[in-house]
């Protein structure tokens, strides 16, 4: 079976650094990914993560390790406009299951 | 990555008609693309999986009959819901497939 957990809500400063986990029980495991959707829009693609290890990418970083079934992604410099949904999903590009989301608000 | 559009962004229609949602990629050939579904406050549901040239594959649970995937040429695959229910309101999103998944801005329905 598929499953997939994250919390559902956070909150941080700005300016902060925060950290949203996720972790997976999934078949044919191929990749973790994140996704960051802003209400009423479509995701648009963060982050993949095939190997154990940490991946950087500006301000975004996004962790894996295979044998926990564990992923967190690492938001950092917090601004404003990183108020979202974060989406884990795992799978292949041709197969992704997403989790439920986490809602990141930042405050002032 | 992919740019993938979505028409229309939103459309509000009485009960019992028929909607067409129409997904195209603009900048690459996609022999294959995805029909998700998301409801408030709850992540993207999987719905079908659209082939170019052959049957769609539907999850799970999904009516093939109500939900048509039409996915005639490399670069269109439509979603046409047919006599939409109030409880068929929600956001439809399309997506291609390369490295990753490319999203199209989705199409919001609202059946009254």
């Amino acid at each position: 079976g598929q499953n997939i957990d994250q919390p559902t809500e956070m909150t941080a400063t700005e300016g902060a650094i925060v950290q949203i986990n996720c972790t997976y029980q999934t078949s044919g495991f191929n990749g973790l990914f994140w996704y960051q959707q802003h209400a009423g829009e479509a995701p648009t693609f963060l982050s993949y993560n095939v190997l154990d290890g940490l991946e950087e990418k500006g301000r975004f970083s996004s962790f894996l390790s295979r044998s926990k079934g564990y992923s967190y992604l690492l938001l950092k410099e917090l601004q404003m406009k990183d108020s979202a949904s974060y989406l884990c999903a795992s799978g292949g590009a041709n197969n992704l299951f997403f989790g439920t989301g986490t809602r990141l608000t930042v405050i002032p | 990555g992919a740019v993938v559009s979505q028409h229309p962004s939103w459309v509000i229609c009485k009960s019992g008609t028929s909607v067409k949602i129409e997904c195209r990629s603009l900048d690459f050939q996609a022999t294959t693309m995805f029909w998700y579904r998301q409801f408030p406050k709850q992540s993207l549901m999987l719905m079908a999986t659209s082939n170019e040239g052959s049957k769609a594959t539907y999850e799970q649970g999904v009516e093939k009959d109500k939900f048509l995937i039409n996915h005639a040429s490399l670069t269109l695959s439509t979603l046409t819901v047919t006599s939409a229910h109030p409880e068929d309101s929600s956001f439809y999103i399309c997506s291609t497939t390369g490295e990753t998944q490319y999203f199209g801005p989705g199409t919001r329905l609202l059946v009254l």
